[in-house]
């Protein structure tokens, strides 16, 4: 069983779109996240939420609003998109929030190429 | 504000070799560190983590790291590499509300 699963696994689509990704896990943890790996592979946070609770929400445009309808599912809905917005969005999830040692578990990455 | 670097982008290792990948921490008090290991196309795996127990912190497929806190080091090592360790290695330290913020990865590259 894929603890954290991402679709789609790829995603191609035109400037100006809207699009989103959608994550689940089946950890039964409290806390997702999700982060954007750029093209040298570099990975920064962008939002993270506890039992659907946003906590944290990093300096990214507003056209990227997530969403938890549960705490298994944490979706990214994409507006307007731009060329560089090209990149691999990663989904993860840990136990909880508090305490900074736990273990974040990632899914596989969506790879999203706008043209 | 808290920052991890990472020398060096690119390590070749031949087969058998000793692996090392440096990691340094800039942070005010003792972060809690991570390595991570990102295979082609696939999501980021747990190989450690430093959470202040003890210094020297095993973790899987023979990896380990050791944390030094008079040189803000966590640099990773394994004494013999194998062809299936070539993959990108990204350190990682504790931001707060467990947000991870990650060095710019080094790709580990194993040669016969």
């Amino acid at each position: 069983d894929t603890a954290v699963s991402q679709t789609p696994k790829y995603l191609v689509t035109q400037m100006g779109n809207d699009k989103s990704i959608k994550c689940e896990q089946n950890l039964g943890h409290d806390t997702m996240y999700w982060y954007k790996q750029d093209s040298k592979k570099f990975l920064k946070i962008m939002f993270s939420y506890n039992n659907k609770e946003l906590i944290i929400n990093e300096t990214v445009p507003n056209r990227f609003s997530p969403k938890s309808p549960d705490k298994a599912h944490l979706n990214l809905h994409i507006n307007s998109l731009e060329l560089g917005d090209s990149a691999v969005y990663f989904c993860a999830s840990s136990q909880r929030m508090a305490g900074d040692t736990d273990t974040q578990y990632f899914g596989p990455g969506t790879r999203l190429t706008v043209l | 504000a808290q920052s991890v670097t990472q020398l060096g982008s690119h390590v070749s290792v031949s087969e058998g070799a000793l692996v090392l990948l440096r990691c340094n921490y800039s942070s005010s008090v003792p972060p809690y560190l991570f390595w991570y290991v990102q295979y082609p196309n696939q999501g980021l795996q747990l190989l450690l983590k430093y959470t202040s127990a003890a210094t020297l912190v095993k973790g899987i497929n023979g990896f380990e790291a050791e944390f030094k806190k008079s040189e803000t080091s966590f640099h990773l090592t394994k004494p013999s590499a194998h062809m299936s360790d070539a993959a990108e290695y990204f350190c990682a330290a504790s931001g707060g509300y467990n947000k991870l913020i990650f060095g710019a990865g080094t790709r580990l590259a194993v040669h016969p």
